[in-house]
């Protein structure tokens, strides 16, 4: 099925930089959504964003949702040791019929924060 | 917050086996719930959408007579890997859909690990 372009696919950082990563695609979607899933655990939500150019914030994550309803970002500000993981994109694609509520995935951001 | 708890959370069988796991929305009525597997350090893919009193809606590729979901409550999503073979052995995750109008959310199991030997 189809997939968000998501990027990058990894990143090294150290403890205290600012993060950044965005998904693409080439439908439009009415809702984007970013999750972080640990090893061994089912996908956390961290920001659900529902309307184009759309700005959410939570705590010292920020997403937006954007203004072509193709594309988001998400930044992590002041990372800290406990935000490695796999941060995921998620999105519903503008669509009726029975299958819209179906979710489309990103291939994920694999995060790693030096102390 | 919504709370979605899937059972087991690991489970290992026997090739030729029948395993079930459990979905179950904790404090919503969820009328769709979905059901993904997930290869080692790979993305999520949808294997199908399960709606609540109707047939479950399978994704291209995914054999339903070898992954039976049953939907019979609202409350409640039931996946049957029957015949498991272990090729079959992956993390499968189920998430629920809750909320109304234009904004709902989609709350995730913490996953099963299936290893079939």
């Amino acid at each position: 099925g189809q997939q968000l372009n998501q990027s990058p696919q990894s990143m090294f950082i150290q403890e205290g930089e600012d993060v950044s990563m965005n998904c693409t695609s080439s439908s439009i979607f009415n809702t984007w959504l970013w999750y972080k899933q640990d090893p061994g655990e089912g996908p956390v939500l961290l920001i659900a964003l529902y309307k184009a150019g759309e700005l959410t914030s939570n705590g010292r994550l920020t997403a937006q949702f954007g203004i072509t309803r193709k594309d988001s970002f998400l930044n992590i500000s002041a990372s800290i040791p406990s935000d490695v993981g796999i941060y995921f994109c998620a999105g519903r694609r503008a669509r009726s019929g029975g299958s819209n509520y179906k979710l489309t995935f990103g291939k994920g951001t694999l995060l790693t924060v030096n102390p | 917050g919504a709370v979605v708890s899937q059972h087991p959370s690991r489970v290992i069988c026997k090739s030729g086996t029948s395993v079930k796991i459990e979905c179950r929305s904790l404090d919503f009525q969820a009328t769709t719930m979905f059901w993904y597997r997930q290869f080692p350090k790979q993305s999520l893919m949808l294997m199908a959408t399960s709606n609540e009193g109707s047939k479950a809606t399978y994704e291209q590729g995914v054999e339903k007579d070898k992954f039976l979901i049953n939907h019979a409550s609202l409350t409640l999503s039931t996946l049957t890997v029957t015949s498991a073979h272990p090729e079959d052995s992956s993390f499968y995750i189920c998430s629920a859909r809750e909320g109304q109008g234009a904004k709902y959310g989609y709350t995730f199991g913490s996953g099963t690990r299936l290893t079939v030997v």
